[in-house]
């Protein structure tokens, strides 16, 4: 397993286009994170996933955000009408159960460009 | 959540070992102390977690204060490759809520050759 792999690594984007993006977690892990870090920032909350189950949203996570799991696998992040407030970095995690012993496994991210 | 309190930034001499503070005084009884690790161009990597007592693991040593109000993270030789951002998180691990983390702004810590 090659870890948690996400897709596109970078997207320039005009505003008020709509976005999607992709997370392939490793295969065996029930829960999936996103997060979104601007510059010179740490990593903010936006949602998790436990299975197929949405089971938490942060109150970042506006009505232009949707996030996906379909079958309990890989995860989309969806941002419609895209504003420039929303370039940043788009992380993913995913792990097995709820407290991992090796903490959780972060995608590399994809950056998010809106002009 | 409780939080964290890091310095900015830090530097150290590659080989030599690196001791990274955080400082974490509204620390409650179920909170663990984990460290993850962001390389440049990178998302967060795991490094290390405690509770109470003082945990080694091929990366690092935790070392953890009696009071638990403050931590240190203990790189024994930095390398060029462990120039990265270091967050230093409290997680109630008691079993309620989603186990999200909840990044600081962190230490950035430069190796110099």
């Amino acid at each position: 397993d090659t870890g948690v792999s996400q897709d596109p690594r970078h997207k320039i984007t005009k505003r008020g286009q709509n976005v999607t993006f992709r997370c392939d977690p490793i295969s065996e892990h029930n829960r999936l994170y996103w997060y979104r870090q601007t510059l010179g920032q740490g990593p903010e909350f936006l949602t998790y996933f436990q299975n197929e189950a949405q089971l938490e949203k942060s109150r970042l996570l506006s009505d232009r955000f949707s996030a996906e799991r379909p079958k309990g696998s890989f995860s989309t992040l969806e941002i419609q009408r895209t504003e420039q407030g929303d370039s940043a970095m788009y992380l993913c995690a995913s792990s097995l159960g709820q407290i991992p012993a090796e903490g959780y496994t972060f995608g590399s991210g994809t950056r998010l460009t809106v002009v | 959540d409780a939080k964290t309190t890091q310095p900015n930034s830090m530097e150290s001499n590659e080989e030599e070992p690196v001791h990274l503070p955080c400082n974490h005084s509204t620390i409650s009884g179920t909170d663990y102390i984990h460290w993850y690790r962001q390389l440049p161009s990178q998302g967060p990597e795991y490094v290390i977690h405690g509770l109470t007592s003082n945990v080694n693991n091929r990366m690092a040593s935790l070392a953890i204060a009696e009071d638990r109000k403050s931590s240190t993270l203990i790189l024994h030789r930095a390398t060029l490759r462990d120039a990265a951002v270091y967050y230093c998180i409290l997680r109630d691990d008691s079993g309620a809520g989603s186990y999200q983390l909840t990044f600081g702004k962190g230490t950035k810590l430069s190796v110099i050759p």
